[in-house]
């Protein structure tokens, strides 16, 4: 029962040029999105969120944009820097009587000099 | 503030043992999410503790039981390990509230073998 999709496996990007990360879900009932981080050898980190009444949210070079209709959504990066490379976690949350966090399989990008 | 702390790191156990993981949630995080992380799988959740109470559940075995403490630290437990239970055990401790946001610790890395 995979409720949150990353379907590509793996990403491949020129330093200075748009990352664009792909995410799909199925349960209408989360209302909070995020992406997190993971370098080898250290637990994710978090990026950034988009609450599910909102369709796009910005920090800095992280733009995350969430179309509910699609029930998609992508986090951008610009520019790429060779230190964005690591493996990418969409997360969906809802609740059910407490917060319950799905995550997808991650994407790993690769960012190159 | 000091994060999220897991102990061990690493543990090597043979098949048929039990195995207990320690999680220390960043001070005044009263919520603690337990994660495994398996190559391809993505974080696959386990439970959810909240004030010393499991308030949610993934689909696992009864082999694999948690609890938390008083002052919010949790343990997990894996009893009659498996082969196919070498994996990455993340732990993450959130704010009620907001996004939910979690904040995960290093993990501990078990092989069974």
């Amino acid at each position: 029962d995979q409720q949150v999709k990353q379907n590509s496996p793996s990403l491949s990007v020129q330093e200075g040029r748009i990352s664009i990360l792909n995410c799909d879900y199925t349960n209408s009932m989360f209302d909070y999105f995020l992406w997190y981080k993971k370098y080898p050898a250290e637990g994710p980190t978090f990026l950034i969120s988009i609450s599910s009444i909102k369709d796009k949210n910005e920090d800095g070079r992280f733009t995350v944009f969430l179309n509910k209709s699609a029930k998609h959504l992508s986090l951008h990066i610009v520019p790429s820097q060779p230190g964005d490379s690591a493996v990418y976690f969409c997360a969906a949350r809802f609740y059910t009587g407490g917060f319950k966090t799905i995550f997808g399989a991650g994407t790993r990008l690769f960012v190159k000099a | 503030k000091a994060g999220v702390t897991q102990t061990p790191r690493y543990l090597i156990k043979t098949r048929g043992q039990q195995v207990t993981l320690s999680c220390s949630p960043i001070s005044g995080h009263r919520s603690v999410s337990w994660y495994q992380q398996t190559p391809g799988q993505g974080l696959q959740f386990l439970f959810e503790y909240f004030s010393e109470t499991q308030r949610n559940k993934g689909n696992f075995p009864g082999r694999f039981s948690g609890r938390q403490f008083s002052n919010s630290r949790s343990e997990m437990n894996v009893s009659t390990l498996e082969l196919g239970d070498s994996a990455l055990y993340l732990c993450a401790s959130s704010l009620e509230g907001g996004s939910g946001t979690q904040y995960f610790g290093p993990g501990t890395r078990l092989l069974v073998l």
